[in-house]
């Protein structure tokens, strides 16, 4: 079964500093990754995705994320926080398995941007 | 409107009341999902349509009943809830599901559900 770990369940960084936060995944066939951007009082928005090819990622607002398969991770970067990067953000997997081509999600990160 | 949509965005309810929750999706996708986000749980999939047709149901109590008329539209039916499933519920769409897809999901804002 496949499984995701997002370790820190709350991230503090000073805005303009680096934004690491570290998803690893389990999964018995090579996987499908995510992650996903929850503002308050909204739902889910893709931040970029992995699939197949090049194993980094660039998506919106400046993030990106690059899958290694020998670590199983899977971490989230942005160079420089924004105030506005302040959110909840969900890694998640989808194993490449035909006919279960089910999301499982972590439980978010919290990530709070300090003025 | 673009996106999915969801309404209401909070409902308050006792145990014994029947409420449904709406969804609705302007994207032309085939494949729709419902799931239930509770504090620092991950988010659960309770149900998934394809082309209008059940094709995952993750063992969820039969207080919650789905239905999904058309591929625009999915419903949550509730009745009979238990105060542990206050909780936010999230709906999902993406072009498909099933053998050969995978498919980004695009979330609504979710329904938060109060149950007293």
């Amino acid at each position: 079964a496949q499984s995701v770990t997002q370790l820190g369940s709350h991230v503090s960084v000073s805005e303009g500093a680096l934004v690491l936060l570290r998803c690893n995944y389990s999964s018995s066939v090579p996987p499908y990754l995510f992650w996903y951007v929850q503002y308050p009082n909204q739902g889910l928005q893709l931040l970029l995705k992995y699939t197949t090819g090049a194993t980094l990622v660039k998506g919106i607002n400046g993030f990106e994320a690059e899958f290694k398969k020998s670590e199983t991770s899977f971490h989230l970067t942005k160079p420089s926080a924004h105030m506005s990067d302040a959110a909840e953000y969900f890694c998640a997997v989808m194993d490449v398995n035909f006919g279960n081509e089910k999301l499982t999600f972590g439980t978010g990160t919290r990530l709070t941007i300090i003025p | 409107e673009t996106g999915v949509t969801q309404t209401p965005r909070h409902l308050v309810m006792g145990m014994t009341n029947k409420k449904s929750l709406k969804c609705e999706q302007h994207l032309g996708h085939n494949a729709m999902y419902w799931y239930k986000q509770s504090a620092k749980k991950p988010l659960e999939l309770m149900f998934v349509y394809s082309l209008e047709e059940r094709v995952e149901n993750n063992s969820v109590p039969s207080r919650f009943s789905p239905e999904c008329p058309n591929s625009s539209h999915l419903f949550l039916h509730l009745h009979t809830l238990q105060p542990e499933d206050s909780a936010l519920y999230l709906c999902a769409s993406s072009q498909g599901a099933g053998v050969g897809y995978q498919e980004t999901q695009y979330f609504g804002p979710g329904t938060r559900l109060l149950v007293l």
